[in-house]
């Protein structure tokens, strides 16, 4: 069974730096990896889906990177913002329709 | 506005009820997903569908019933046999292939258990 854990659990960080969140799984046998962001109270944003052949995907100040073979993804935001204060999920998709998520890192950028 | 929606946006049952989370999308996508969220913890999948006429069963499948007589819809039924029922829905959709299978996420429902 897949096992999503997402580090740290928690961030606060000053407005302008530069931040990594990390989300490790224990499988790899995934089709694709997605990141959402989450709101208080909200659905979740799709962010970015990194397919399973690539390495890296870009959105404006986003970067997701993915290690399939160690399991590992990171998420990366440059020059944070206060607007950027969310939760964070990753899901990775190991078949068809089936995603597992992670518990979240819960970003807050202080202006 | 292509999307997904789901109402009510708040729902509250009395112990012993059925309840049921409507949600409807216009994404033309073969498959949607029902998701459980407790507070501070991920998404917990519940029921998820392919193709219409067809549904699976997911983790925490437990007290709960669905049915997908059309694409665009599938509602979620809470019922009297789910103990803890008081949380956060959501629903999605997908293209519902493999390797393209970008979920999208409608506002959520919160039920809350009086």
């Amino acid at each position: 069974k897949q096992e999503v854990t997402q580090i740290p659990a928690a961030l606060s960080v000053p407005e302008g730096e530069n931040l990594v969140l990390n989300c490790s799984f224990t499988d790899s046998a995934i089709y694709n990896l997605q990141w959402f962001r989450q709101d208080p109270g909200k659905g979740l944003t799709s962010l970015l889906l990194i397919q399973s052949s690539q390495r890296e995907q870009t959105s404006g100040r986003l970067n997701a990177s993915l290690d399939k073979s160690s399991g590992r993804s990171t998420l990366y935001i440059a020059a944070s913002q206060p607007g950027d204060s969310a939760t964070y999920l990753c899901a990775p998709n190991t078949n068809a329709g089936k995603s597992t998520f992670g518990d979240g890192t819960t970003l807050t950028v202080k202006p | 506005d292509g999307g997904i929606t789901q109402s009510p946006k708040y729902l509250f049952r009395k112990e012993g009820q059925n309840v049921t989370l409507s949600c409807e999308q216009n994404l033309n996508h073969d498959a949607m997903y029902w998701y459980r969220q407790d507070p501070g913890q991920g998404l917990r999948l519940i029921y998820y569908s392919q193709i219409v006429n067809d549904f699976q069963k997911g983790d925490i499948a437990e007290g709960y019933s669905v049915s997908r007589e059309k694409k665009e819809s599938f509602p979620l039924t809470v019922t009297s046999a789910q103990k803890n029922p008081t949380a956060f829905y959501l629903c999605a959709s997908s293209s519902g292939t493999s390797v393209y299978n970008e979920q999208f996420f409608g506002p959520g429902t919160r039920l809350t258990v009086l």
